[in-house]
């Protein structure tokens, strides 16, 4: 089965916004909410940011949000600081109680 | 506070089994399944499947079925991946993750395992 599509790599300098596209099919993101979003610094465990395309845990940056169109999830980082750079992945519930990760995009601060 | 312990790191010869542990703590075991991910080295996350801590049934993704199996020991609430027939492709970070609802809060903090003549 294949992964959701992440653009490889995103960059911006900092007090800039960028946004990771995470691309599906109506299997997964077209058809369910249940996408989110998780953080990886070299070496560390993922970090959950954002779930249910729009929703936040407790002590996430508000700088960080997620969204959805039709087959593309979306997530933004507003006002980009030095610590954002990291490797996101996106998620997403696919059909028949199974999910899928992208492939991951390398977010770079200038 | 939620906590999920994973056993450590594995060194092991192609064709050998390895298991691997995830102990869950801060939460009652039952009430969440756990999920396995794997990371190969420099790669992203891949899922490879859950088990119910409820019925102990387990669900495999497509490029995890045959070798890889998990596991419950419920009567020490630790979750188990056993990977048999080793290959040098199996080298990997594999962490457990408790399940939240299709997306996961709490990581393991994740287990090498080495596979390499």
């Amino acid at each position: 089965q294949s992964a959701l599509t992440q653009p490889p790599s995103v960059s911006g300098s900092p007090g800039q916004s960028i946004t990771i596209s995470c691309t599906g099919t109506n299997s997964d993101i077209g058809d369910y909410k249940d996408v989110s979003w998780y953080q990886q610094h070299p070496g560390k465990v993922p970090k959950l940011i954002i779930y249910a395309v729009n929703n936040r845990p407790s002590g996430v940056p508000e700088r960080f949000s997620g969204s959805k169109s039709g087959n593309t999830a979306s997530l933004t980082i507003s006002g980009l600081q030095a610590e954002d750079e990291a490797d996101y992945y996106c998620s997403s519930y696919r059909r028949s109680a199974t999910l899928a990760f992208g492939g991951g995009t390398k977010v770079t601060v200038l | 506070q939620v906590q999920l312990v994973q056993s450590g790191s594995e060194l092991k010869k192609p064709g050998a089994s390895v298991r691997v542990s995830c102990e869950p703590s801060g939460y009652t075991f039952s009430s969440s399944s756990i999920n396995w991910v794997r990371q190969a080295p420099g790669q992203g996350l891949e899922w490879m499947g859950y088990i119910s801590t409820t019925s102990g049934n387990a669900k495999y993704a497509q490029d995890f079925r045959g070798r890889f199996a998990f596991s419950l020991d419920t009567t020490v609430t630790t979750a188990y991946l056993e990977i048999s027939s080793l290959r040098t492709e199996d080298t990997a970070t594999y962490y457990c993750a408790r399940d939240s609802g299709w997306y996961f809060t709490y990581w393991g903090q994740g287990t090498r395992v080495t596979v390499s003549s």
